[in-house]
């Protein structure tokens, strides 16, 4: 397996536009995680995803943060309009029901000037 | 309650030295214990993880001692090499939200990670 797969792998982007990051789990994984890591707050959960519905969003900090899963292979995070201070790594993760384990992905590192 | 305490924050062994990270939590419903490690540039991997059933869980050089009346759990790296160097995160998988989804892959709690550099 190809593990998961996230896209961009870097983003550099000016303040106010809109970014997409692109996130493909491990096929047959029916949780998706979107996380933030930064240095002042570590590993921080976004939201996550259980059978495509979003299970618990509480971690999205403002209404610019929107995520969808329109399906079981495929989801995104968006940022409309981006500012400097959501520069950061933004990993996507995926686990079943069977093996609680999170798998992640090697991360999108975010710089927004 | 949702919280995992996390500590040192960072942490210098030598060469074959113990490596110990501690971890505590309030919330008795906690289930499950996992410890990732992250090294540069990549995802967090699992490491090891164990049940609040169990006291203590070896895997090679990599031991969890789980203390549950003191609801606190640590990581121990025998024999510690400059491999090890990484950061390690402690966690603990939340309770089901109320009338939420409640299966095995819940979110999980994370601590702040603690930053091991072993010297040759």
């Amino acid at each position: 397996d190809a593990g998961v797969i996230q896209s961009p792998r870097h983003e550099v982007t000016e303040m106010g536009q809109e970014v997409t990051l692109r996130c493909k789990p491990i096929s047959g994984h029916n949780s998706l995680f979107w996380y933030r890591q930064t240095m002042m707050r570590g590993l921080e959960l976004l939201i996550y995803f259980n059978n495509n519905v979003p299970i618990d969003d509480s971690g999205m900090p403002e209404d610019r943060f929107s995520a969808k899963m329109p399906n079981a292979s495929f989801s995104t995070l968006k940022i409309q309009p981006s500012e400097p201070r959501d520069s950061a790594v933004y990993f996507c993760a995926s686990s079943s029901t069977q093996h609680y384990e999170q798998y992640f992905g090697p991360g999108t590192r975010l710089t927004v000037t | 309650q949702q919280q995992v305490k996390q500590s040192p924050q960072s942490l210098i062994v030598q060469k074959g030295g113990i490596s110990i990270i501690n971890c505590a939590y309030e919330n008795t419903a906690f289930d499950y214990f996992p410890w990732y490690q992250q090294f540069p540039g990549k995802g967090p991997a699992l490491l090891i993880a164990i049940r609040p059933d169990v006291s203590e869980k070896k895997e090679g050089r990599f031991t969890i001692s789980f203390n549950k009346s003191a609801k606190q759990f640590s990581l121990h790296i025998m024999d510690s090499q400059p491999g090890d160097s990484a950061t390690y995160f402690c966690a603990a998988r939340s309770t089901p939200l109320l009338g939420r989804y409640a299966g095995n892959n819940r979110k999980l709690i994370w601590g702040l990670g603690t930053s091991l550099a072993v010297n040759p």
